[in-house]
């Protein structure tokens, strides 16, 4: 699976909009870029995921560069339940094996 | 709870004890899952377990032993255990499909927090 970069940490004003960047510079044309948080003492928790076109859920939105070498989570309006590890995972959509491999991630902190 | 239930939540061993890390899914998945997560360091996947059968072991010591009994249940067994062992084991669960990957189906569990002394 393609390696991906992410920032150490970040902070962020409550209520003001969170992006979270991830560099993929070696992305292959079958991996998509998914992204999960881990808060505090649980477990991750998918967010979203994409491809090449941008997509948008309840939780969040992803900008993926045309090239698809970086992409960007962005968190709207973010809260301090929004304080968590950022993780960006880029793998491959279709193939058997469910496997996630995480990284280091982006600590972010929202503060009031 | 996620659907993914571990127990216990806290264990202290000593390194000469035996002891077992228990997971549970109830969302009718396929394959499991262990984890091991160390203070400052990244998640790292230990064990793998698909329709029952291990698929995958990331050269884990042998003082770590996982068993898988049915779809439903995993278990991690520890034994002579080492300090640098402590840290938070976390379970997971997903749906393996061939040919497709459901990101939004890859549920944790909350970890069991584990010290060795």
């Amino acid at each position: 699976d393609a390696k991906t970069t992410q920032p150490t940490s970040m902070d962020c004003a409550e209520g003001r909009a969170a992006n979270l960047p991830c560099n993929h510079s070696t992305i292959s044309g079958n991996e998509y870029v998914y992204w999960y948080r881990q808060i505090h003492s649980q477990g991750p928790q998918y967010i979203i995921h994409g491809l090449k076109n941008n997509e948008t859920n309840e939780m969040a939105s992803l900008i993926i560069t045309e090239d698809r070498k970086s992409s960007t989570l962005i968190l709207p309006h973010a809260t301090l339940r929004d304080t968590a590890v950022y993780y960006c995972i880029v793998r491959p959509y279709n193939n058997a094996g469910n496997m996630l491999t995480f990284g280091g991630g982006t600590r972010l902190m929202v503060k009031p | 709870e996620t659907g993914v239930t571990q127990t216990p939540r806290h264990l202290v061993m000593g390194m000469t004890n035996k002891k077992s890390l228990k997971c549970e899914q109830h969302l009718g998945h396929n394959a499991m899952y262990w984890y091991k997560q160390s203070a400052k360091k990244p998640l790292e996947l230990m064990f793998v377990y698909s329709l029952e059968e291990r698929v995958e072991n990331n050269s884990v010591p042998s003082r770590f032993s996982p068993e898988c009994p049915n779809s439903s249940h995993l278990f991690l067994h520890l034994h002579t255990l080492q300090p640098e062992d402590s840290a938070l084991y976390l379970c997971a669960s997903s749906q393996d499909q061939e040919g497709a990957f459901l990101p939004d189906g890859y549920t944790f569990g909350s970890g069991t927090r584990l010290t060795v002394v």
